[in-house]
């Protein structure tokens, strides 16, 4: 079915430097790629999608790269800052339009 | 406008206990989904509303759990025969339209409800 899988769990990074975050998937039609994130207590939030046509999407600090021929999807966020700490989870959309959420990755930005 | 709104924002009960959980979506969007999410885990998604109809509830961990969307905008998820097991938040999201997976709707969410079984 359906899975995808995000690494790493955890991230800490000095504030300014940049963060990745990497995602694999299978069997998976979705053409939608979109990024949630999530601060503690909080509900989850969309921050940046990409579409299967299209390779690479930046806005502002923010950027997504997808190869789906390969299956792999990416998060970079530079220049972090303190306001980045959150739980970053990289989605897929299932055939009823359900989100399938990878298990997450806790960012930690250090000032 | 409003976006989608939960109550209650904190649900305590005993094992065996019956709960509801209600989502407001946002006004329009005619696709409704719930999800639960457990400690230190994404959300995982439980049944999808297109209108007022179940259109996939094969998240739904077993027969306790099951939801209504009457009258296609509120939803409740019930619960019967609560147990530990069961404690998480419950989102619920609201998106357009939502009918593929080829589908760019954006699902908005609700701050979710923390049910607690004790």
């Amino acid at each position: 079915g359906e899975n995808v899988e995000q690494h790493p769990s955890t991230l800490s990074v000095q504030e300014g430097d940049s963060a990745v975050i990497k995602c694999t998937y299978s069997d998976s039609a979705s053409n939608y790629f979109p990024w949630y994130k999530q601060e503690l207590g909080k509900r989850p939030q969309l921050i940046i999608d990409i579409r299967s046509n299209v390779g690479e999407k930046k806005d502002q600090r923010i950027a997504v790269t997808l190869n789906k021929t390969a299956k792999h999807f990416s998060l970079h966020i530079t220049e972090t800052q303190p306001e980045d700490s959150a739980v970053y989870f990289c989605v897929l959309v299932g055939s009823q339009g359900n989100l399938i959420f990878g298990k997450g990755t806790k960012l930690s930005v250090k000032p | 406008g409003a976006g989608v709104s939960q109550t209650p924002s904190n649900k305590v009960t005993e094992k065996g206990k019956y709960v509801e959980l209600r989502c407001d979506p946002i006004s329009g969007h005619t696709a409704l989904y719930w999800y639960r999410q457990s400690l230190g885990q994404g959300p995982e998604f439980l049944i999808y509303f297109q209108g007022t109809g179940a259109a996939d509830d094969s998240g739904l961990p077993n027969d306790r759990f099951f939801a209504v969307r009457p009258e296609g905008s509120v939803s409740t998820l019930k619960i019967q025969r609560t147990e530990r097991g069961d404690s998480a938040v419950y989102l619920c999201a609201s998106s357009l339209t939502g009918i593929s997976a080829g589908s760019t709707d954006t699902q908005y969410f609700g701050p979710g409800t923390r049910l607690t079984v004790l």
